[in-house]
Order: structure tokens, then sequence, then C-alpha cells
């Protein structure tokens, strides 16, 4: 079985500071790691995934996500926040071995960045 | 514009009530999913279905019912036997269900139960 944990529950961040969240997982089988975003109230949208091939993932909005196998991690960054990406932040993860796509979720980081 | 609907966007239900939350989508996609989010605990998936008329239980489906009559459909009922039922819903869909795909939802029904 796999899982996610994200460590900090809120990240609280001046606006055009730079930010990080945190995401490790754990799986004894090749994952593909995604992150997505929920604006208050709404569904979640997709920010980026990690499939294979180089670690370093961009995504929308100025995201981008490092992957490290060693480390079984998959930080999120952006350089420089706006006030518009106060959201929560969902890391995911699925298994090259599962059927019907199933995505186990962390409990995600809430990011909330102040003038 | 393509997209995945739910409704309603609230809902209220008495104690011992059934409801049912309506996922209607419009990608053409063959999987579709329902999840429950509280707060603090992420998403975690009820059922989902790869295909017509067929469906998986996923790692909370006791006091959930789903059907997959149409492509484009997969209501999901909350019956009375579902102790703890206020949350936020999320439906989502995805192209062909394989581990790689990207996972696209729609706007949340929550409920409360009164």
């Amino acid at each position: 079985a796999q899982s996610v944990t994200q460590l900090d529950s809120q990240v609280p961040v001046f606006e055009e500071a730079p930010v990080e969240l945190r995401c490790n997982y754990s799986s004894s089988v090749s994952v593909y790691l995604f992150w997505y975003v929920q604006y208050p109230n709404q569904g979640l949208q997709l920010l980026l995934k990690y499939l294979s091939g180089s670690t370093l993932v961009k995504g929308i909005n100025g995201f981008e996500a490092e992957f490290n196998k060693s480390q079984t991690s998959f930080h999120l960054r952006k350089p420089s926040v706006h006030i518009s990406d106060t959201a929560e932040y969902f890391c995911a993860v699925s298994d090259q071995y599962n059927a019907g796509n199933m995505l186990t979720f962390g409990g995600g980081t809430r990011l909330m960045v102040k003038p | 514009d393509g997209g995945i609907t739910q409704s309603p966007k609230y809902l209220f239900r008495k104690e011992g009530q059934n409801v049912t939350l309506s996922c209607e989508q419009n990608l053409n996609h063959d999987a579709m999913y329902w999840y429950r989010q509280d707060p603090g605990q992420g998403l975690r998936l009820i059922y989902y279905s790869q295909i017509v008329n067929d469906f998986q239980k996923g790692d909370i489906a006791e006091g959930y019912s789903v059907s997959r009559e149409k492509k484009e459909s997969f209501p999901l009922t909350v019956t009375s036997a579902q102790k703890n039922p206020t949350a936020f819903y999320l439906c989502a869909s995805s192209i062909a269900g394989v581990d790689t795909d990207t996972q696209y939802f729609g706007p949340g029904t929550r409920l409360t139960v009164l």
C-alpha cells in the first residue's frame, strides 16, 4: 500500500516571497506523482505531474516540483507567490500496478499568501 | 465547453434519508470517480468506474452506492447506512482510467446532515 504525507498543514508566506510545499510518499513500487490545487469551494485542478524522465517538472502558474527518488519526495516550489496563489494544495501518488488510476492523496497544505 | 458538472452545490439531508448526488461529464472520458473530502484528511476514494455498467469499491465504499448506466453519468447515493455523511463530495473523470492519466474534477457538492 502507498501513502502520502504532506508535512505542513498550513504555510503562511508574504507576497513575492518564495515557497516550498513538502510532500513525501511511501510505496514499494514505482510511482507517478501529481500536485493538484483547490481554490475555495471548488474542485481540484492539476498543477503538474511526474511520470518519467527529467526529475524537475514544470507546471502551470509558475510552479515546479522535483522528484527525489532516494528521499521519496516530490516538493512543490514557486520562486515568487501572488495573492491569487492562496489555496489548498494536494500531493497525490499512483503506482504502476494499480488498476483504475486510483490516486492516494496527502492531507493537503493550505497556502496563505499575505500582502 | 467540456467539463464536469455536479449538482446540487449544497445539499441538506435529514438523518435516515437517502440522497443522490449527480455527476455528469461531456469530456467523453471512460473513467469516473467519487471522492469524499474532510478537513485535514485529503481526498478518499469512494467508488470508481472504468467502463459503463461496471464499477469498483474504493477505500470507503460502506454506506454508499453508485450506478454507471451511461458513459457521461455517475450518480452517487449516500444511504442511511453511512454514519457520518456530512462532507464535501467530489466527482472526477479521466480518459481511460490508467495510472498516468490526469483526473479532472467537478466543482463538488457539500452535503450536510441535519
